[in-house]
């Protein structure tokens, strides 16, 4: 089955600077490829995806980028501001459904 | 539009007991998936219902099992409770148009303490 892999597992950034988020995936038949938000306490909320006929999408402070050759993509987040702080986790999947998860990102914004 | 809405919020079962978990779609979702979430991992995929049926399983035991209604809602059925068991399940919703799917959306999930 598809192995999602992700790092770091704990990331502290100053408020203003970027943060970047990497995964690997192991199935190179996985052909979405979506990053959710988890806040302590609360559901995971999709913030952006990606599918594998598209290098690179950007939704204003936050991209994505895919390797479909290496098997990776990662998350970019610009600009980071305190309500950045959370967990972002990665995920993959053929046809959208049976998401892999990564382990998750602890991401904490200094002020 | 309605949210994914599941249900009890949290819920306190002994070891060997039975629990069912229930989750609302989003307005016009057709397709529900179930995850278990431990304390500080990623979610796992479980099953997957797409009109009534059982699309797709993880690596889950026969103690799990579900069911999708006509309204699209759904149940998860875990028999046996053991501790281990103990975790956040969360539902999503998506729409989902034969051989393609769309982008999944979360429940607020359901605590499940196995004592």
């Amino acid at each position: 089955g598809e192995n999602v892999e992700q790092h770091p597992s704990t990331l502290s950034v100053q408020e203003g600077d970027s943060a970047v988020i990497k995964c690997t995936y192991s199935d190179s038949a996985s052909n979405y490829f979506p990053w959710y938000k988890q806040e302590l306490g609360k559901r995971p909320q999709l913030i952006i995806d990606i599918r594998s006929n598209v290098g690179e999408k950007k939704d204003q402070r936050i991209a994505v980028t895919l390797n479909k050759t290496a098997k990776h993509f990662s998350l970019h987040i610009t600009e980071t501001q305190p309500e950045d702080s959370a967990v972002y986790f990665c995920a993959a999947s053929i046809v959208d459904y049976k998401l892999s998860f990564g382990a998750g990102t602890t991401v904490t914004v200094r002020a | 539009e309605t949210g994914v809405t599941q249900s009890p919020t949290h819920l306190i079962k002994t070891r060997g007991q039975q629990v069912t978990l229930r989750c609302s779609s989003q307005s016009g979702h057709n397709t529900v998936s179930w995850y278990q979430q431990a304390l500080g991992q990623g979610p796992q995929f479980i099953f997957q219902y797409y009109r009534e049926e059982e699309n797709g399983r993880g690596n889950f035991p026969p103690r799990f099992s579900g069911l999708q209604f006509p309204n699209y809602s759904s149940e998860l059925n875990v028999n046996a409770l053991e501790l281990d068991d103990s975790a956040l399940y969360l539902c999503a919703s998506s729409l989902g148009v034969a051989g393609e799917r769309h982008e999944q959306y979360f429940g607020p999930g359901t605590r499940l303490t196995v004592t």
